[in-house]
């Protein structure tokens, strides 16, 4: 199995551009979750889907970032415009109702760096 | 609002030096209690499930035990290859998402 895979694992940009960050779940894995992770706040829940539907986006921070999953296999979060604050490690994490369901698994994140 | 105090922020150790870090919790239902490891650069790395008090699990050198307010993750004669953040998080009965303590640092010498 590929794992949880993201892209990019890096992005650069400038104060006030679109970013868009991506999420492609183990397969077979019905749960899809965003977080986010800096030095100040560790790590946070921004949204997660259950078959593709968003159950919880109680912690994403403003409207200027939105997440949707069009399938069971893609997801993207994206940030419009976006800001220095937007900084951060985002990392995408996946898991399903069987046995251990309870269990995340981790992509390698994306290192978002907004100038 | 579940909470997660890990401790120490960080712990250096010598190669064979065994010791513990500690995840203290409050939680309306615990559902489950998770210990992950972060490598620099790198996605948390799942290690271990705890369900209930007086639970224990281990891996190579790594133990992780539970009772009602706090678990342990007891390295016994660590190795350089141990040095990475550790990440407790709990599960409420009531939400799926996991609550994250801020981590402990370990950093083992030869």
């Amino acid at each position: 199995d590929a794992g949880v895979i993201q892209s990019p694992r890096h992005e650069v940009t400038e104060m006030g551009q679109e970013v868009t960050l991506r999420c492609k779940p183990i397969s077979g894995h019905d749960y899809l979750f965003w977080y986010r992770q800096t030095m100040m706040r560790g790590l946070e829940l921004l949204i997660y889907f259950n078959n593709n539907v968003p159950i919880d986006d109680s912690g994403m921070p403003e409207d200027r970032f939105s997440a949707k999953m069009p399938n069971a296999s893609f997801s993207t979060l994206k940030i419009q415009p976006s800001e220095p604050r937007d900084s951060a490690v985002y990392f995408c994490a996946s898991s399903f109702r069987g046995p251990g369901w309870e269990t995340q698994y981790f992509g390698p994140g994306t290192r978002l760096l907004v100038l | 609002e579940d909470q997660v105090t890990q401790s120490p922020e960080a712990l250096r150790l010598q190669e064979g030096e065994s010791s513990s870090l500690n995840c203290s919790y409050t939680v309306s239902g615990l559902r489950g209690l998770f210990w992950y490891r972060q490598d620099p650069g790198k996605g948390p790395e799942f290690l271990f499930t705890l369900y209930s008090a007086g639970e224990e699990k281990e891996k190579e050198r790594l133990k992780a035990t539970l009772t009602k307010k706090e678990s342990f993750l007891h390295i016994t004669a660590p190795k350089p290859e141990d040095s990475a953040t550790y990440l407790c998080a709990v599960q409420a009965l009531v939400a799926y998402k996991l609550s994250f303590g801020a981590g402990t640092t370990v950093t083992v010498r030869a």
